[in-house]
This record gives structure tokens, C-alpha cells and sequence, in this order.
């Protein structure tokens, strides 16, 4: 299994521009989340999603979109890309919601600087 | 929101030494997760804890949640350089898992 995925790794972007950053799970995982990291800060949660066709927003979701077509697939869609969009993001899922089974797993991050 | 606080926010320990580092939420804890993350890595997860009182180790690695389930601690015994690395914990404040984070200790571990 190659577990959480993410690509770009690295990503450059323009004041305006806009972008798709991938999440792909090969873990056959309901629940699929997108975190922001900001330096010396710790994760926030931006949007998440219980299923195929359900999301939600999480604690910063303006500038962004999420849609959920498949199980595996969790993309997120920045618009109008805006210097405070500087971070890193990473995705992750889980098989449950909450409980002491819910370990989330982790992708890599995407680490994205707008200018 | 929960708002988790880590203390420290850095150390550094000489191999071999133990540490602590302690995690306080302002609201009763659903669940606290606790993560290592490798500079440009992702998360590791090492133990989530749930019951007030409960304590979990894992190798080196024991964590408490206390009775009132609003602090939690985390004690590596005799570290080793491959305990380096950002320790965060995370709280899950209704049980969807929707985790906050607190900012993160960072670890040194010297020979």
C-alpha cells in the first residue's frame, strides 16, 4: 500500500493564480481531511470529508474548495491563490470518524509559496 | 475552538536522558492523539488516548491523559537521536475526528 499521497510536493504560485493540489488514499478510508501548517504553528483543519459526495468545512476553509468524487480521491482547489496561502498542507484519512481507533495517516505535504 | 497549549516549545537532551513534554487543552478532551514529524515529512501517529487516567506506552514512549481528560503528557525514557524530531498533540473536540493541534515541541537529542 502506498498509503497517503500527495502531489506537487513543491508548488510556486503567483498573487491570483490558481491551483489543485491531489490527495489520493489507497486504504479504502471513509474519512479524508486537508490540514494547513504554517510555520511554528501547529495543523488546522480546513475542510474534511465522511465519504464519496459529503464535505465539510473545517477552521479555515475561505480560499479554498474540496470535492470528494471518489473514496481514494480528496482534491484541493485554491482560488485567487493570496500571500497568507503560504504553507504547508497536508492531507490524511482514517477508516474511522473518532474513537481509539482513529489514527489518521498522513500524506507527505504539499509546501506551497505564493508571491 | 479547543485550544491546545505544548510545553516546552523546544529542548534539547543529552542521549541517554529522559523527557517530558506536557499538552493542556482548555476543554475536556474527547480524545488526545499524539504525533511525531520529521522536518518536510508527515505525521507519525504514536498513541491516542481517550479515558481520564489512561496511560499507553510504546517502546520508549509513555503517555498519560489525566483524570480531569484536559492535560496530557508525553515521557520518552533514555532518548536516542531517532527520538528527534516535532512532537504535536491533537484533540479531537467532538469525535469526528476533526483534530486542533497544538504548535509542537521540537527535539534535540545531543551525543
Amino acid at each position: 500500500n502506498a498509503g497517503v499521497t500527495q502531489t506537487p510536493k513543491f508548488r510556486i504560485l503567483k498573487i491570483g493564480q490558481s491551483m489543485t493540489l491531489q490527495c489520493t488514499q489507497d486504504m479504502n478510508h471513509n474519512y479524508m481531511y486537508w490540514y494547513r501548517q504554517d510555520p511554528g504553528m501547529g495543523l488546522k483543519l480546513i475542510y474534511y470529508s465522511v465519504g464519496a459526495g459529503i464535505t465539510d468545512k473545517g477552521e479555515v476553509p475561505n480560499g479554498y474548495n474540496v470535492s470528494r468524487s471518489t473514496t481514494e480521491d480528496f482534491p484541493l482547489r485554491l482560488e485567487l491563490a493570496a500571500p497568507s496561502q503560504t504553507s504547508v498542507y497536508f492531507c490524511a484519512s482514517s477508516y474511522f470518524a473518532g474513537g481509539p481507533y482513529n489514527e489518521q495517516f498522513f500524506g507527505p505535504g504539499t509546501r506551497l509559496t505564493v508571491l | 475552538s479547543q485550544e491546545l497549549e505544548q510545553s516546552p516549545q523546544s529542548l534539547i537532551v543529552q542521549e541517554g536522558k529522559n523527557l517530558t513534554i506536557n499538552c493542556t487543552s482548555s476543554k475536556t478532551l474527547y480524545g488526545l492523539y499524539w504525533y511525531k514529524q520529521k522536518y518536510g515529512e508527515g505525521l507519525i501517529f504514536l498513541m491516542m488516548l481517550q479515558k481520564g487516567g489512561e496511560e499507553k506506552s510504546h517502546e520508549k514512549i509513555t503517555a498519560k491523559l489525566d483524570e480531569k481528560k484536559q492535560q496530557s503528557s508525553l515521557h520518552i525514557t533514555a532518548s536516542q537521536p531517532s527520538h528527534a524530531g516535532i512532537y504535536l498533540c491533537g484533540a479531537d473536540g467532538d469525535g469526528w475526528g476533526k483534530l486542533q493541534f497544538g504548535a509542537g515541541t521540537q527535539v534535540v537529542v545531543t551525543p
